[in-house]
């Protein structure tokens, strides 16, 4: 079964808007990583957080960690049409030696 | 520089028909290595993964099997191919990032069974 949950499933906004997507997960983590896929391509890793941060910063990228309420968010600030792609979640769980992705937000930014 | 080759990028089989998808890495040595399957529009989800030549972990029972006879070298087959076999095929490789594991994937091999 999928750990993580993104939500929401598909994004639309416009060029230079940011772009929020949350994941939610069930399980005790290790830590959560996001990753990113174009149409038809391998997934890319963009950011790990470890379940003892809070917040991490890459760039444009900002996460946060909520082990409480077990979610994670992703901003991307100033949206660019080059970040049209999908977004997954994927958690590494204690005591598992594989990550578990979601099911990925769809975003489309718009020119 | 470490890399992973996965191959071939499309593939047309019919139903019935035998697979072999196959994963390479380079410049790592006995990297754990994973084989997942995308439907269209969905997640990632896990088939196999393997700490070790010769050691595989099967995540879903089915028509599939993977095998690793070499340490950076990774099988995925089928004797008799199903349309429901149909997919984005992605290899992918652990390494150690600040904080923990982070995968590296393939470009991946769109499957469909006809």
């Amino acid at each position: 079964s999928q750990q993580g949950e993104e939500d929401p499933q598909a994004l639309s906004i416009q060029e230079g808007e940011n772009a929020t997507m949350n994941c939610s997960y069930k399980t005790s983590i290790n830590n959560l990583q996001w990753y990113r896929q174009n149409s038809g391509r391998g997934l890319v890793h963009l950011i790990l957080i470890r379940s003892n941060e809070r917040e991490k910063h890459s760039g444009r990228l900002r996460v946060t960690l909520d082990t409480s309420k077990k979610s994670s968010s992703l901003l991307i600030t100033a949206s660019r049409a080059a970040d049209t792609a999908s977004y997954f979640c994927a958690t590494d769980s204690v005591g598992a030696q594989k990550l578990v992705f979601g099911q990925g937000t769809r975003l489309t930014i718009n020119p | 520089s470490q890399t992973i080759h996965q191959w071939p990028a499309t593939l047309v089989q019919p139903v019935g028909s035998p697979l072999s998808l196959e994963c390479t890495v380079e410049g790592t040595s006995n990297p754990n290595l994973y084989w997942y399957r995308q439907a269209a529009g969905r997640g990632l989800q896990l088939l196999f993964y393997s700490v070790g030549i010769g050691q595989i972990s099967s995540e879903v029972p089915q028509n599939l099997s993977a095998s690793r006879p070499q340490d950076r070298q990774f099988i995925l087959s089928s004797k008799k191919l199903l349309l429901s076999d149909s997919g984005f095929y992605l290899c992918a490789w652990s390494q150690l990032l600040r904080g923990g594991y982070g995968y590296t994937f393939g470009s991946g091999t769109r499957l469909t069974v006809v």
